[in-house]
């Protein structure tokens, strides 16, 4: 079946980087795209941006681009967003989501504080 | 960006009762294909989002036939024909017309 799994939760200090991770299981992982998508209580759901696992071609929402940087490993079919320059308001979970967003990872929460 | 907008429940909401949540967007969703890229989700307390409406009015895989969509290329309507327990959770739109994909701020429905 189906599986996105998203590594652990991550407590981070401001400044610094982090980088998430989303293993893709039971579907051929270079032919669909992954979106990530990030949630707040204030701001809802904003969608940060997509890769094709096969090419490596990346779309970025304008508001997080230079805050995100979205790759993949092949090899080992994971999805890989790294976040740099974290301050309090990137505190959120985050979401990978691929096929057509049918399928959802379980989220992980990242907390920037000092 | 395209702007989604939802409406509001007047929660709670009795149990077998029917339901609708309206969404609405800045441009309109229809494609030259034909199809309205429009997006229902419903996410559970303590949940992931979980597809239940794409292309406006296609039910995902294993979605109950009580969820129904509906619209036309700016105003949507997502249907649940006898509210259950399980259907409590807040509701999303979301557009996959053009990039930034947008989501409407959601929707809760709470069951009385």
């Amino acid at each position: 079946q189906v599986q996105l799994q998203q590594s652990g939760a991550e407590l981070v200090k401001p400044g610094t980087s982090v980088k998430l991770s989303c293993k893709a299981s039971g579907y051929t992982f270079t032919s669909n795209h992954m979106n990530w998508i990030k949630q707040t209580t204030g701001q809802g759901l904003e969608w940060i941006g997509i890769i094709n696992p096969g090419s490596g071609g990346t779309s970025y929402n304008v508001k997080f681009k230079g805050k995100a940087t979205l790759t993949v490993d092949k090899s080992s079919s994971t999805a890989f967003m790294q976040l740099s320059s974290l301050t309090p308001e990137d505190s959120a979970v985050y979401y990978c989501a691929s096929l057509g967003f049918d399928y959802w990872g379980q989220g992980v929460m990242v907390t920037v504080s000092s | 960006d395209i702007v989604m907008t939802q409406g509001a429940l007047p929660n709670p909401v009795p149990s077998g009762e029917s339901v609708s949540i309206t969404c609405r967007s800045s441009k309109s969703l229809l494609y030259s294909d034909g199809k309205t890229y429009l997006n229902w989700y419903l996410q559970r307390p303590g949940q992931s989002p979980q597809l239940l409406i794409y292309w406006m009015s296609t039910r995902a895989s294993g979605v109950s036939d009580r969820f129904s969509g509906s619209g036309s290329g700016t105003d949507f309507t997502l249907k649940i024909s006898g509210v259950e327990a399980e259907d409590v959770g807040v509701y999303y739109c979301q557009q996959g017309l053009e990039f930034p994909y947008t989501f409407g701020a959601g929707t809760k429905l709470e069951l009385k």
